[in-house]
């Protein structure tokens, strides 16, 4: 089974600062999807990369695929306490079942 | 944004009794999920299932583990004789083609 790590596992930052999560493999995945998870609810779908290098963005949030598809990083501007919460990767491996890294659990303090 | 649902919300079973989890997809997707986690750990894949037939199934899911999709709308993760490494949130997840999965809000699984 491939691994997923995510760093940093906490981080705690103030309003309007900026901040990237990492979440990194030694093996290739065909796509990686990027959920928000809150406590006591299901992982919430934020954005899926497909190709290597592909850049999405959402708002504030900028999700990038490495070029060799082993990588992701999710990048937040001017955080606000609303980003507050646990992020998950989760990576696409054989018939389409997801790999989760262990989550970046964000606070964002006013 | 599309929607899965699945009840309970919280089910309280004793060890060895049966439970049934089960999960309402959105109508137009193909492929069905169950995933669980255990309190402060990853979530983890237990089965995948497509056109009425398990496709791939993790090492957790054994054969206290079945699945169905009795009626075309509901899909069931059956446990028949449950352990107390059994508690955990049970999610069910749904893709389409683009393969990308939703998931429900999950069941919290406690046995006692």
């Amino acid at each position: 089974t491939q691994l997923l790590e995510q760093s940093p596992q906490f981080l705690s930052i103030q309003e309007g600062e900026n901040l990237t999560v990492y979440c990194n493999s030694s093996s290739v995945f065909s796509s990686l999807q990027w959920y928000r998870q809150e406590p006591g609810e299901g992982p919430v779908l934020l954005v899926t990369v497909v190709t290597g290098g592909e850049v999405k963005k959402l708002k504030r949030l900028t999700f990038q695929f490495g070029d060799a598809r082993k990588d992701s990083s999710l990048h937040i501007t001017a955080a606000q306490p609303g980003d507050t919460g646990l992020y998950l990767c989760a990576g696409v491996q054989g018939a389409q079942k997801l790999v989760f890294g262990q989550g970046t659990r964000l606070t964002i303090n006013p | 944004e599309p929607e899965v649902t699945q009840t309970p919300s919280h089910q309280v079973t004793q060890m060895g009794q049966e439970v049934i989890l089960r999960c309402v997809p959105i109508s137009n997707h193909l492929y069905f999920y169950w995933y669980r986690q255990i309190l402060g750990q990853k979530v983890e894949f237990l089965v995948s299932f497509y056109n009425n037939e398990i496709s791939e199934k993790s090492e957790i899911f054994d054969d206290q583990f079945s699945v169905e999709r009795p009626d075309g709308s509901n899909f069931t993760l059956k446990i028949r004789s449950t352990k107390l490494e059994d508690s955990a949130m049970y999610f069910c997840a749904a893709a389409g083609e683009a393969y990308e999965q939703y998931f429900g809000p999950g069941t919290r699984l406690t046995v006692t």
